[in-house]
């Protein structure tokens, strides 16, 4: 199993510029969530979805935007990017929601210039 | 909604000391306490978890404890090892998880 993947792991982006962070799962979870990690600070939650074609907000989804169109995708698309998305983002995916254990992708690094 | 909070910021041990790290919750319907370990430029990692229902648990060198009465949780490691330098997160969740600012927690040699 490969778990939980993400691409790209790097990007740059111009202000006013959109794109679509990938995430992928193989462990057939119903699960999965979009964090972000700014430097020097904990995991806040963006977007989180209970099962394909359900998809509810976090704590910070303001600028962004998700999909869940199968159990292995979940996709994170930021609209006219900011420098204040500038982040590590962390796609994570469990079986069950709230007492399981999340397993996280290895992170996609977001600077916007 | 659950707000948690997480302390001390940074540690710092020597090699074979023990090391705690506390956390405080607001939401008394959390009901799951996990613990991150999260190496510099890697992903979070689960180091253990704890839930409500428990209030002790231990996993060879490190164990968590939860005290609900007074919604807080702590992570002890003993005989530390420079190994254990990382970043270490604490969570709470009754169903979304919200995470601790997280811990710097130095081994020296």
């Amino acid at each position: 199993n490969a778990g939980v993947t993400q691409t790209p792991k790097f990007r740059i982006l111009k202000i006013g510029q959109s794109m679509t962070l990938q995430c992928a799962q193989d462990m057939n979870h119903n699960y999965m969530y979009w964090y972000r990690q700014d430097p020097g600070m904990g995991l806040k939650l963006i977007y989180y979805s209970v099962g394909a074609g359900i998809t509810d907000k976090g704590e910070v989804p303001n600028g962004y935007n998700v999909s869940r169109s199968t159990t292995e995708d979940f996709p994170l698309r930021l609209e006219l990017a900011a420098p204040s998305q500038t982040s590590v983002y962390f796609c994570a995916s469990s079986y069950v929601g709230g007492g399981d254990e999340q397993f996280f992708g290895p992170g996609t690094r977001l600077t916007v210039l | 909604g659950e707000n948690v909070e997480q302390h001390p910021s940074t540690l710092s041990v020597q090699e074979g000391d023990s090391a705690v790290i506390k956390c405080t919750y607001s939401d008394s319907a959390s009901n799951y306490f996990p613990w991150y370990k999260q190496e510099l430029g890697k992903r979070p990692q689960l180091i253990i978890d704890i839930r409500s229902n428990v209030g002790e648990k231990k996993d060879q060198r490190i164990a968590v404890t939860l005290n609900k009465t007074a919604k807080h949780f702590s992570l002890h490691i003993t005989e530390t090892q420079p190994e254990d330098s990382a970043v270490y997160f604490c969570a709470a969740s009754i169903g979304d998880m919200r995470f601790g600012a997280g811990t710097r927690l130095t081994v020296k040699p």
